[in-house]
């Protein structure tokens, strides 16, 4: 079945640090490949969203690049700032469906 | 803005007790979803709802049941707490956007600790 696998946190980095959370994935088709953001107390945002081989999803900063020859999806920022410490999930999204099978989570704490 | 809210943010319960966990979104949405997020294992999908009283099973539904009665409510029943179900609950909805394409919408979230 679908499945999403991302790198373990907590992640901790300084104010302005480049920021790389891998994230890999199985699945059949052509899925849809999302990263969410969970800031302390609230409930999921979704941050960006790429639905098809080579897009880049982008916003506020951060990027990830659909890349299906590895299978992977992993979100990048330049410089990071404190206000980005939050947990980020990595999900997937079947072609055609409903249902988000999400990776574990990776919590991010930015130092200032 | 779709809204997505729930009943509680914090609850305590013990064990033994019926718990009603209750969503509402305000966005017409016909799919509706509650997951149980815990640390290294992240969502999980516990029941789902596509329309006013259908529901599947999700990944994880031992020890839930749901009730969807009404379009913008859909809830989750813990029929006998136990300690195990200790957990953020979150509900979601999500909105179809184009063909084969949706946007889900996740409420705050209810921490739950059962003693």
């Amino acid at each position: 079945g679908n499945s999403v696998t991302q790198m373990e946190g907590p992640v901790t980095l300084s104010e302005e640090a480049f920021l790389t959370i891998n994230c890999t994935y199985t699945a059949t088709g052509y899925p849809s490949l999302f990263w969410y953001v969970q800031y302390p107390g609230e409930g999921l945002q979704l941050l960006l969203k790429a639905t098809k081989a080579d897009d880049k999803g982008s916003n506020k900063g951060f990027e990830a690049t659909y890349r299906k020859e590895t299978t992977s999806f992993h979100l990048e920022k330049g410089s990071v700032q404190v206000s980005d410490s939050a947990v980020y999930f990595c999900a997937l999204r079947g072609t055609g469906g409903f249902k988000t099978i999400f990776g574990a989570g990776t919590r991010l704490f930015v130092k200032a | 803005d779709v809204k997505v809210t729930q009943s509680s943010r914090y609850l305590v319960k013990r064990t033994g007790e019926k718990v009603f966990l209750e969503c509402v979104q305000d966005m017409d949405h016909e799919n509706m979803f509650w997951y149980r997020q815990d640390p290294g294992l992240g969502l999980r999908l516990i029941y789902f709802s596509y329309d006013v009283k259908m529901k599947e099973k999700g990944d994880i539904p031992e020890g839930y049941s749901v009730s969807r009665e009404k379009k913008e409510r859909f809830s989750l029943i813990l029929e006998s707490a136990s300690t195990n179900q200790t957990s953020m609950y979150l509900c979601a909805s999500i909105q179809k956007i184009g063909t084969g394409s949706y946007e889900q919408y996740f409420g705050p979230g209810t921490r739950l600790t059962v003693t």
